[in-house]
């Protein structure tokens, strides 16, 4: 079975751009998360999503969003980048929300703002 | 608000010595709580997870962690580690709350590095 995917795996931007990354889950799961890695901050949820509907959402500003197709394929966008987004970014799919259901992460992509 | 502290920030250890990372989570209700690892350039995964039962988990390649509720820490062991334990561990919780989603709040990792 394989893994999720996330694409593209690097990008650079400039400060003011918007980019948008891709999460393709694990066949049959449902549930996809995102979340932001920095050296700093360490790892920080961003929002979660299930039947195309966001169930929840950190904190953070209304700059990043995200969506959920019919496929459970998943997006998220940041608009108006700023440096401190230079992040890892990482989705996590699962079979369903259930709290105590594994969430199984893929490589992640690698943002620099410039 | 969950918050999960991680004491050790990087552990050196030589093979076979005997690990011990802590962690210990802040929240009232009850909890799933998880330890993952990320080796060199991989993905994360999941090492064990606790949600019931047992408060002794076993994971995947001899790892185990215990679950003290009166100490709300969770602190993960291996009796004898391998130069390929070498990696990045963090601990991880989240809320079973009817009606929550099932978010995780990560500490802030323990880089773990065995020595031959």
């Amino acid at each position: 079975k394989a893994g999720v995917t996330q694409t593209p795996r690097y990008l650079i931007k400039t400060r003011g751009q918007q980019v948008t990354l891709s999460c393709s889950p694990i066949s049959g799961h449902r549930s996809v998360s995102w979340y932001q890695q920095t050296p700093g901050q360490g790892l920080q949820f961003l929002f979660e999503y299930f039947s195309e509907t966001q169930r929840n959402k950190g904190n953070f500003p209304g700059r990043f969003s995200g969506r959920q197709f019919s496929n459970s394929r998943s997006e998220m966008n940041v608009s108006t980048l700023e440096l401190g987004d230079s992040a890892l970014y990482l989705c996590a799919s699962s079979s369903s929300p259930l709290s105590y259901n594994e969430q199984f992460f893929g490589p992640g992509t690698r943002l620099t703002v410039l | 608000a969950q918050s999960v502290s991680q004491h050790n920030h990087h552990v050196i250890l030589s093979e076979a010595a005997s690990l011990e990372l802590g962690c210990n989570y802040s929240y009232g209700g009850t909890v799933n709580l998880f330890w993952y690892v990320q080796y060199p350039g991989q993905h994360l995964q999941l090492l064990l997870k606790y949600f019931s039962g047992d408060p002794l988990v076993k994971g995947i390649k001899g790892f185990e962690a215990e679950f003290i509720k009166s100490k709300f820490s969770f602190n993960l062991r291996k009796p004898s580690v391998q130069w390929s334990d070498t990696a990045e561990y963090f601990c991880a919780v989240n809320s079973r709350e009817t009606g929550t989603a099932s978010k995780l709040t990560f500490g802030t990792g323990t880089r773990l590095q065995v020595t031959l």
